[in-house]
Order: C-alpha cells, then structure tokens, then sequence
C-alpha cells in the first residue's frame, strides 16, 4: 500500500537547468496537489488538479508547470530553475474536494545552486 | 492581516501536561479546517478534521469557533511522541487551501 510516492527525494540543480518532480499514487484519489514548503513556513499551493486532464494555478504557480494524463501521475516541472525555487516539495491527494484530508508524499528536497 | 495565523511557539511542557493552541483565519467562507502533524523534515500527516460540533480522538479534541473565526486544538495527558510542528489547513476551495506555518511543541520528560 504504497500512497503517494515522490522521486527523486534529493536533488542538486544548477541555475537555469529544469527538471520533472515525479509524483504518483495508488488510490485512485481524484484530487492532487502540489506544494512547496520553505524552512519556517507553511505549505503554499503550487498547482492543482480534480481529475485527469485538468489542473489550476494555486498560490504560486510562477515558474512551474503541471500535467495530468492519468488519475495516478502528476509531475511537477521547472523550466529554468533559480534559487528561488530551494525548497522542499511535497505531493498530496485527496479523494474529493477540499473537504477532504490530503495524503502526502514524503517529499522533494530540492537546491538550487 | 495573514489569512491563517498561528503561533510559532515553542511551547515546551512537562510530560502529562495538558496544552492547546489555538489558530485563527480571516476568511468568513472558510470550508473546511484541519490539523495536520508535521514531524522534523518530514512529510505533514492528518491528525484530525475540525467539525462545528467538536470532536475528540483519543487525547485530542479539535473544536471550530466561526463566530470568533478560530480553531483549536487541546492534547491532553502529553507523550513525549507528541513532541511535532502543527499545522492548521484553512480551505477556502480548491484552488485556496491555506496551511499555518505551525506551531512547535516540545513535551519533556
């Protein structure tokens, strides 16, 4: 009973290099999140979907992008990474809508250098 | 104003101590509240839903006050486990799920 599993769970990258934050999971959940959390601070919503096929601007969507072609992926990409964006991303789903507790991944910690 | 604000803490009690702290938001149209538990460099994992009526589980007893626009959590008989950050979840909709920036507590023997 995996949940929501998050790769890689470090990573180093260079300015202006990109990369995918995989994200999946195994409970059929409908809803799926993205976040970034930086030290001292709570989560802030980065992307959202409700079902295959669709996905939203969160909070602070700027500098990523999403996708969503299947119920059980949903990756996360920088396209030009900067310092900034040092963080660590966490993955959730939720079954329904917000309404709903939201399961999470063991996070990304991502630097960028 | 911040829409979700907590204070950061830490509160530091003796083992068996009872403790409650509290989380306010701005937004009257508020949805839905949670309690999360975050350990140290770990993921956020539910604690419990915040019902309009009050609800327990356990040593824990999550209450919701709309009038006062607050939540709070009370954790009675304190285990040193207990020791965490946690996070109030504010959810506005889909796109507006606002998380706390937490509250540290610390249970010493």
């Amino acid at each position: 009973n995996a949940g929501v599993t998050q790769t890689p769970k470090f990573r180093i990258l260079k300015i202006g290099q990109s990369m995918t934050l995989q994200c999946t999971q195994d409970m059929n959940h409908n809803y799926m999140y993205w976040y970034r959390q930086d030290p001292g601070m709570g989560l802030k919503l980065i992307y959202y979907s409700v079902g295959a096929g669709i996905t939203d601007k969160g909070e602070v969507p700027n500098g990523y992008n999403v996708s969503r072609s299947t119920t059980e992926d949903f990756p996360l990409r920088l396209e030009l990474a900067a310092p900034s964006q040092t963080s660590v991303y966490f993955c959730a789903s939720s079954y329904a809508g917000v309404n709903q507790p939201q399961h999470f991944g063991d996070g990304t910690r991502l630097s960028i250098l | 104003r911040k829409e979700v604000e907590q204070d950061p803490g830490p509160f530091n009690v003796p083992e068996g101590a009872t403790v409650a702290f509290n989380c306010t938001y701005s937004n009257s149209a508020s949805q839905s509240f949670f309690w999360y538990r975050q350990d140290c460099r770990k993921e956020p994992k539910l604690l419990m839903s915040v019902y309009s009526s009050g609800n327990e589980d356990g040593r824990f007893t999550a209450q919701l006050n709309r009038a006062s626009q607050y939540i709070s959590l009370l954790i009675r008989d304190s285990k040193l486990s207990d020791s965490a950050t946690y996070l109030c979840v504010v959810n506005i909709g889909a796109s507006k799920i606002i998380f706390g920036s937490g509250t540290r507590l610390s249970i010493r023997p």
